[in-house]
């Protein structure tokens, strides 16, 4: 399966503070992406890094793309608790699909 | 700035009827797709669709499903006869190209009963 898997699956954190979460997948990609989802809502697109990228900052997010090890890592610098979220690393291997892990939940301690 | 809208946000259905589901993704967008998630589960590829018509589709997308964008700006999905196992989260995405951010609508929650 090229499916993404996150890890970790829970991460609970004290506002202010960074939060780090890890992605890896089994085949080549073309990108990764990241996305947010609030609790019963949509998909919200967070960043993309291709396949021939390293590193990508966006604001406070953070993403790193490792292509020998098939992982990805997004940092959320300075946390709020408007960053409680799942968090999903999606890989798109051919242009027409994406394949999502199962998540992280990120719990911002006020 | 653009959003992917979805309609209903909520459909209640008796197993066995058709469903549509309606999309209209970002109006510059040309690639467009279908997902679902199922309840405390993964998000799952449905189809993804660019020039009139399917570039690739799931296991999950048997005879019961079809997608039609009907003029220059809805997308949609139908279930013609709906299961249980149908009842989920359906996400609608757009993408301006490939290898391009997907972006998704709010979802349409389908229960079937």
């Amino acid at each position: 399966s090229q499916q993404g898997e996150e890890d970790p699956q829970a991460l609970s954190i004290q506002e202010g503070e960074n939060a780090t979460m890890n992605c890896s997948y089994k085949t080549s990609i073309n990108n990764l992406q990241w996305y947010r989802q609030n609790s019963g809502r949509g998909l919200v697109h967070l960043i993309l890094i291709r396949s021939n990228e390293r590193e990508k900052h966006s604001g406070r997010l953070r993403v790193t793309l490792d292509t020998s090890k098939k992982s990805s890592s997004l940092l959320i610098t300075a946390s709020r608790a408007a960053d409680t979220a799942s968090y999903f690393c999606a890989t798109d291997a051919n242009d027409y699909k994406l394949s999502f892990g199962a998540g992280t939940t990120v719990t911002v301690r006020a | 700035e653009p959003e992917v809208t979805q309609t209903p946000s909520h459909q209640v259905t008796q197993m066995g009827q058709e469903v549509i589901l309606r999309c209209v993704p970002i109006s510059n967008h040309l690639y467009f797709y279908w997902y679902r998630q199922i309840l405390g589960q993964k998000v799952e590829f449905l189809v993804s669709f660019y020039n009139n018509e399917i570039s690739e589709k799931s296991e999950i997308f048997d005879d019961q499903f079809s997608v039609e964008r009907p003029d220059g700006s809805n997308f949609t999905l139908k279930i013609r006869s709906t299961k249980l196992e149908d009842s989920a989260m359906y996400f609608c995405a757009s993408s301006i190209g490939g290898n391009q951010p997907q972006h998704f609508g709010d979802g349409t929650r389908l229960s079937i009963l």
